[in-house]
């Protein structure tokens, strides 16, 4: 069974950045879409991005675009989420997460333990 | 676009059933069965319980049910059993390649 593994969270001061990187196996990694979904402390599951499997589209939650940048390299089977003009409010753990099937939309099937994220002064 | 709406809490005793309800509006939940939904213990990453309105990944028990009726999208858990214990989140395809998330049901089995 697959298995996804983030990587590359920590703290950081107000406008600062942080690269995300989350390593698929165990899967065709360049057949799926991965996306990005965080949890801020105690609060509810907010998709940041996402990524098709050949890496040719890109999706962000509208409050996000701008600032974050998802990209992936399929052989490296690695994702990554750029994360520029940090704010106290991004403060979350990050998940990275798999498409069930490549035509499917919001279906994550696999996903990763989560990164942590503290913005803070 | 604004979170999809889930009741904050639902309860139910062991062996009973309980339905938890997700609603969207006609350009989320009721325009697209891309809609699924979550199950997450503390500490633990969310687990994908139903996709697609109403299908069931392998090895997630039957008991699982999904469905949908207009802006409205509803879970049913059906003989409940102490594990299933957690927050259920539903989320939604809400066009323009945007996902949205409901604010999350803590489940309580009495």
């Amino acid at each position: 069974e697959g298995q996804l593994l983030e990587s590359g969270g920590g703290s950081v001061q107000p406008g600062g950045s942080l690269r995300l990187s989350c390593e698929g196996s165990g899967f065709t990694f360049n057949n799926y879409a991965v996306n990005w979904v965080r949890q801020a402390p105690g609060r509810g599951l907010e998709w940041v991005s996402g990524i098709t499997g050949s890496g040719a589209s890109t999706y962000y939650a509208d409050s996000l675009r701008g600032r974050f940048t998802i990209s992936r390299d399929n052989y490296k089977n690695m994702v990554y989420l750029q994360m520029n003009s940090l704010r106290v409010e991004d403060t979350a753990v990050y998940y990275c997460a798999k498409e069930v099937r490549s035509t499917s939309k919001g279906s994550f099937d696999i996903w990763g333990r989560g990164t942590s994220v503290t913005v803070s002064s | 676009q604004s979170a999809l709406t889930q009741p904050p809490s639902a309860s139910g005793s062991p062996g009973q059933s309980v339905t938890i309800s997700c609603t969207g509006t006609s350009g989320d939940v009721g325009g697209y069965n891309y809609v699924s939904w979550y199950q997450q213990h503390p500490g633990k990453a969310p687990q994908l319980i139903i996709y697609e309105v109403s299908k069931r990944p392998s090895g997630v028990p039957d008991r699982f049910s999904g469905s949908k009726s207009g802006n409205t999208a509803s879970l049913t858990v059906s003989k409940l059993q102490t594990e299933d214990e957690a927050t259920y989140f539903c989320n939604s395809f809400g066009g323009s390649d945007n996902l949205i998330f409901g604010g999350g049901t803590k489940l309580t089995v009495l």
